[in-house]
């Protein structure tokens, strides 16, 4: 089952300006965490952000996470060629599960 | 250099035949996971393990089968019995529940 769904499915964008695609889920969390894939890659980890924590910064990376509006969004400031990929939310929930839970993604294109 | 490897890169499968996938990892992580992504689509869990000897079924577990018998190692067999196994199949570890996951280049299986 889909814990995590994105938003937008897809977005494209000129290099130089910023993007954000949104997370939301259903349950309450320990953590989520944002991953990137290249086409026919495995996927990187790029942030990891605690049910206590509210926003998370690394290099151009902004994660920000609501949990009263079970949301998480990811803005990557300054985008160039390479950052197109497509990108995943994935959520360790509080209870029951010893996994983590991927959404389906957003498939993130910058125009040169 | 530590890191998660999966091989073969590609496999082509004939209709009834059992193949099994490498998964080998020196991070010297307790937790490994095989997940199955399908085009345009996110991953979904078929197997996880949290230790050796113990593995348990994720969401799509029928017609496949894990073993565990080594820290490093958490192969993964695709049996006859799964009608639909053309996929991209990726291997993950990591350190515990919840932590990062570790990603290795991926399977592409084909069934001919």
């Amino acid at each position: 089952s889909q814990q995590g769904e994105e938003d937008p499915q897809a977005l494209s964008i000129q290099e130089g300006e910023n993007a954000t695609m949104n997370c939301s889920y259903k349950t309450s969390i320990n953590n989520l965490q944002w991953y990137r894939q290249n086409s026919g890659r495995g996927l990187v980890h790029l942030i990891l952000i605690r049910s206590n924590e509210r926003e998370k910064h690394s290099g151009r990376l902004r994660v920000t996470l609501d949990t009263s509006k079970k949301s998480s969004s990811l803005l990557i400031t300054a985008s160039r060629a390479a950052d197109t990929a497509s990108y995943f939310c994935a959520t360790d929930e509080w209870v029951g599960n010893e996994k983590l839970t991927f959404g389906t993604g957003t498939r993130l294109t910058i125009i040169p | 250099d530590g890191g998660i490897t999966q091989s073969p890169k590609y496999l082509f499968r004939k209709e009834g035949q059992n193949v099994t996938l490498s998964c080998e990892q020196n991070l010297n992580h307790d937790a490994m996971y095989w997940y199955r992504q399908d085009p345009g689509q996110g991953l979904r869990l078929i197997y996880y393990s949290q230790i050796v000897n113990d593995f348990q079924k994720g969401d799509i577990a029928e017609g496949y089968s894990v073993s565990r018998e080594k820290k490093e190692s958490f192969p993964l067999t695709v049996t006859s019995a799964q009608k639909n196994p053309t996929a991209f199949y990726l291997c993950a570890s990591s350190m515990t529940r919840g932590d990062e996951q570790f990603f290795g280049p991926g399977t592409r299986l084909t069934v001919l």
